[in-house]
């Protein structure tokens, strides 16, 4: 079935680093792809999208690729803040076939000053 | 965007009782589904609440541990029904907009079961 899978967390930061989130996707046809963040104690937001294969999806300084012959798309920020310490979860949508999401089972983001 | 409320935000139940959780819209959306969130974990669907009629479910939920109504294009409700300890958990609305493909979330309901 589809699936989406996501680097293991906790990942831990220093302020300004390179930050990469893996993730990877299985699915029977063209799904669309999004990075959802949860920061703490709040709900989740929708924080970028992709919608076909070399898309780009950016928004806050992060940046993803959807890569159809890898089947991935991966979260990237060149330099990250506290303030970007949350929960990352990668997801795939089938809207023509009801709009269902598929979730990755998040990753854990902890940028230390 | 669509602005969802839930209601309510958070709640402490006995085992064995039923919470009705609200979620409304402030426009008419096409789509509207619920998730769980259980502690540490990451979104699974529960239902897709269709306008009308009964919702549909995905495996591993049904009808009477989680009913759910739709009575029209801004508003759905769950009800979680017969109640343990394994239900506590985070409940979240969500909703696709007209003429949109992606979707936007509640605040989710912070259930908790003793």
């Amino acid at each position: 079935g589809d699936s989406v899978t996501q680097m293991e967390g906790p990942v831990t930061l220093s302020e300004e680093a390179f930050l990469t989130i893996n993730c990877t996707y299985t699915a029977t046809g063209y799904p669309s792809l999004f990075w959802y963040v949860q920061y703490p104690g709040e709900g989740l937001q929708l924080l970028l999208k992709a919608t076909k294969a070399d898309d780009k999806g950016s928004n806050k300084g992060f940046e993803a690729t959807y890569r159809k012959e890898t089947t991935s798309f991966h979260l990237e920020k060149g330099s990250v803040q506290v303030s970007d310490s949350a929960v990352y979860f990668c997801a795939l949508d089938f809207y023509n076939q009801g709009g269902k999401l598929i979730f990755g089972q998040g990753t854990e983001l902890s940028v230390k000053p | 965007s669509a602005v969802i409320s839930q209601k309510p935000s958070r709640d402490i139940c006995q085992r064995g009782t039923s919470l009705t959780i609200q979620c409304q819209v402030d426009s008419q959306v096409t789509m509207m589904f619920w998730y769980r969130q259980q502690p540490g974990q990451s979104l699974t669907l529960i239902a897709t609440a269709n306008q009308g009629s009964e919702a549909t479910y995905e495996s591993g939920f049904v009808i009477d541990k989680f009913p759910i109504s739709r009575p029209n294009l801004t508003f759905s409700t769950l009800t979680v029904s017969n109640m343990s300890p394994e239900d506590s958990s985070i409940y979240l609305c969500s909703v696709v907009g007209q003429g949109h493909n992606e979707q936007f979330f509640g605040p989710g309901t912070r259930l908790t079961v003793l």
